[in-house]
């Protein structure tokens, strides 16, 4: 049973333009949602969190939304660059667990076209 | 610079041999965690320990074990009995329970069996 999903397995954007990745989870018990990058051969690095009280958080380019009714989130990177070509997992947490134990999606292919 | 140490980076066994991988941090973190991550899938957790000589399975735990005598390094035993043993080994650590931040990777062991 997969809880966490991202259907979408690969996007490709022009450099500058909005990429928007989005993640569909099932399991109302998670209350706390991460955004990762991966390259490659290397661990994923985290790019932006969102707790379920809220349903927007924003670092430079990269927001996250939260649709707690919809139990859908979604990265927005604006602008979009090269170096942005990666990897995305979202993945989540469900209060009262180990803070560690992450369910993640699939991951969708991002790459940025100069 | 503090950090998850994890090696080898690749690592080549035959099937039926026991083989450990690595995973030592100097972040003073409490909590340790190992994921998997199979081509097309997103991580899963195998084994976490949220202090030392104390530990707990994860999600697919079977055919594998660890064990954490120290609070620095957490090591994987991939068993013989783990029927599909070939995928790539990701290391993690968090500061502890109370504390809501991000999991933070090593750069990974991908394991061949053949």
């Amino acid at each position: 049973d997969q809880q966490v999903k991202q259907n979408s397995p690969s996007l490709s954007v022009q450099e500058g333009r909005i990429s928007i990745l989005n993640c569909d989870y099932t399991n109302s018990m998670f209350d706390y949602f991460l955004w990762y990058k991966k390259y490659p051969a290397e661990g994923p690095t985290f790019l932006i969190s969102i707790s379920s009280i809220k349903d927007k958080n924003e670092d430079g380019r990269f927001t996250v939304f939260l649709n707690k009714s919809a139990k859908h989130l979604s990265l927005h990177i604006v602008p979009s660059q090269p170096g942005d070509s990666a990897v995305y997992f979202c993945a989540a947490n469900a209060g009262g667990t180990s803070y560690g134990k992450l369910t993640f999606g699939q991951g969708t292919i991002l790459t940025v076209h100069p | 610079d503090g950090g998850i140490t994890q090696s080898p980076k690749y690592l080549f066994r035959k099937e039926g041999q026991n083989v450990t991988l690595s995973c030592e941090q100097n972040l003073n973190h409490d909590a340790m965690y190992w994921y998997r991550q199979d081509p097309g899938q997103g991580l899963r957790l195998i084994y976490y320990s949220q202090i030392v000589n104390d530990f707990q399975k994860g999600d697919i735990a079977e055919g594998y074990s660890v064990s954490r005598e120290k609070k620095e390094s957490f090591p994987l035993t991939v068993t013989s009995a783990q029927k599909n043993p070939t995928a790539f080994y990701l290391c993690a650590s968090l500061p502890g329970q109370t504390s809501r931040s991000p999991l933070h990777f090593g750069n990974g062991t991908r394991l061949t069996v053949t």
